[in-house]
């Protein structure tokens, strides 16, 4: 069964810092991962998807890199700024057209002024 | 990015009655949705699949009975809460996939 883990599970970081977000799955047979961000009381935004066969995608300040090999998958965030503090969460899919997300456990991120 | 959207974005009802919530991908077509409940706090609880055309698929511990899923059209799915308890309170979310996957704004259903 596919277990998806995020540390840390809590950050704090001044404005304009770069930081990292890591995920971490067991089962490294997956067809593609997503990182979301969920802001309180709101659905899921989907901020970048990298399939199986890539390495990174990146989108403005975001990055993420995908090692399917090691389970590893980081969202790096650069100059950081107060509208970004949310949840960030990772999914991973399997293979299969009906293939159901696994969510990571959560970072919730807070961006200080 | 596509757009997923859910009406209402809340709703209160009194126990014993039955609340739809309509999720529409407005602008592609998902032959797949998914309904999701969230709890405080909590992170994502699949409860269905449902695909365009067929009968959803509940997951362990949902009862099909009580959340019913329609899901027919590509472009629409509905889920209802029949005779909603207070313990229904939760909020739900609807995802539609093509190849990447969308999540509607959320519902808060409070039951009363």
């Amino acid at each position: 069964k596919q277990e998806v883990t995020q540390i840390p599970a809590a950050l704090s970081v001044p404005e304009g810092e770069n930081l990292v977000l890591n995920c971490s799955f067991t089962d490294s047979a997956i067809y593609n991962l997503q990182w979301f961000r969920q802001d309180p009381g709101k659905g899921l935004t989907s901020l970048l998807l990298i399939q199986s066969s890539q390495r990174e995608q990146t989108s403005g300040r975001l990055n993420a890199s995908l090692d399917k090999s090691s389970g590893r998958s980081t969202l790096y965030i650069a100059a950081s700024q107060p509208g970004d503090s949310a949840t960030y969460l990772c999914a991973v899919r399997p293979y299969g057209t009906a293939s159901k997300l696994t969510f990571g456990t959560g970072t919730r991120l807070q961006v200080t002024l | 990015g596509a757009v997923v959207s859910q009406h209402p974005s809340w709703v209160i009802c009194k126990s014993g009655t039955s609340v739809k919530i309509e999720c529409r991908s407005l602008d592609f077509q998902a032959t797949t949705m998914f309904w999701y409940r969230q709890f405080p706090k909590q992170s994502l609880m699949l409860m269905a699949t449902s695909n365009e055309g067929s009968k959803a698929t509940y997951e362990q511990g949902v009862e099909k009975d009580k959340f019913l899923i329609n899901h027919a059209s590509l472009t629409l799915s509905t889920l209802t809460v029949t005779s909603a308890h207070p313990e229904d309170s939760s909020f739900y979310i609807c995802s539609a996939r093509n190849e990447e996957q969308y999540f509607g704004p959320g519902t808060r259903l409070t039951v009363t």
